[in-house]
């Protein structure tokens, strides 16, 4: 599975929109981008995923470049209970199920 | 979306004792989950893969005799610590995926456990 660069950490304020990026620049043609998130001392939670197209759910919008080698996340109205670490994850997706491989994630701390 | 459960939540134990924790998927089967160990401020890392009804695939440097996983049915993993000690503390996450969520098979993860090892 290709690797992913994110940054260590993130603040944003109550309200506003949180963007979260994503580098992924070894991605192959078959791989996904999804990405997860884990509130402290709880087990992570799904989020979104994609290919090439952007995509947008109850949680949060995904928006792939062009190129596919980076993504952002956007949680358009943050909550205090946003804060959590979150992964991006770039992997293969079949039916034998491949496991996830976590990096270091983002740490995104929401304010008031 | 489906659930996953753990149990316990949170176990304190003495050193050299052995630990169980259970991952079931609540509302539907899975044939395959995993299990992974999450230090403190560190990323979830995979210690194995199991599959319902055959061996865990174990991660390099994990030791199968060690961490014994048991899969014997469809809802059901577990994940036996053996002879434990304080470095094995650790929060334990197992997650499952659902084969038939749909195509993209994304995986559910249980609510962790946390082993504390004196």
């Amino acid at each position: 599975d290709a690797k992913t660069t994110q940054p260590t950490s993130m603040d944003c304020a109550e309200g506003r929109a949180a963007n979260l990026p994503c580098n992924h620049s070894t991605i192959s043609g078959n791989e996904y981008v999804y990405w997860y998130r884990q509130i402290h001392s709880q087990g992570p939670q799904y989020i979104i995923h994609g290919l090439k197209n952007n995509e947008t759910n109850e949680m949060a919008s995904l928006i792939i470049t062009e190129d596919r080698k980076s993504s952002t996340l956007i949680l358009p109205h943050a909550t205090l209970r946003d804060t959590a670490v979150y992964y991006c994850i770039v992997r293969i997706h079949n039916n034998a199920g491949n496991m996830l491989t976590f990096g270091g994630g983002t740490r995104l701390m929401v304010k008031p | 979306g489906a659930v996953v459960s753990q149990h316990p939540s949170w176990v304190i134990c003495k050193s050299g004792t052995s630990v169980k924790i259970e991952c079931r998927s609540l509302d539907f089967q899975a044939t395959t989950m995993f299990w992974y160990r999450q230090f403190p401020k560190q990323s979830l890392m995979l210690m194995a893969t199991s599959n319902e009804g055959s061996k865990a695939t174990y991660e390099q440097g994990v030791e199968k005799d060690k961490f014994l996983i048991n899969h014997a049915s469809l809802t059901l993993s577990t994940l036996t610590v053996t002879s434990a000690h304080p470095e094995d503390s650790s929060f334990y996450i197992c997650s499952a995926r659902d084969p038939l969520a749909g195509v993209y098979n994304e995986q559910f993860f249980g609510p962790g456990t946390r082993l504390t090892v004196l």
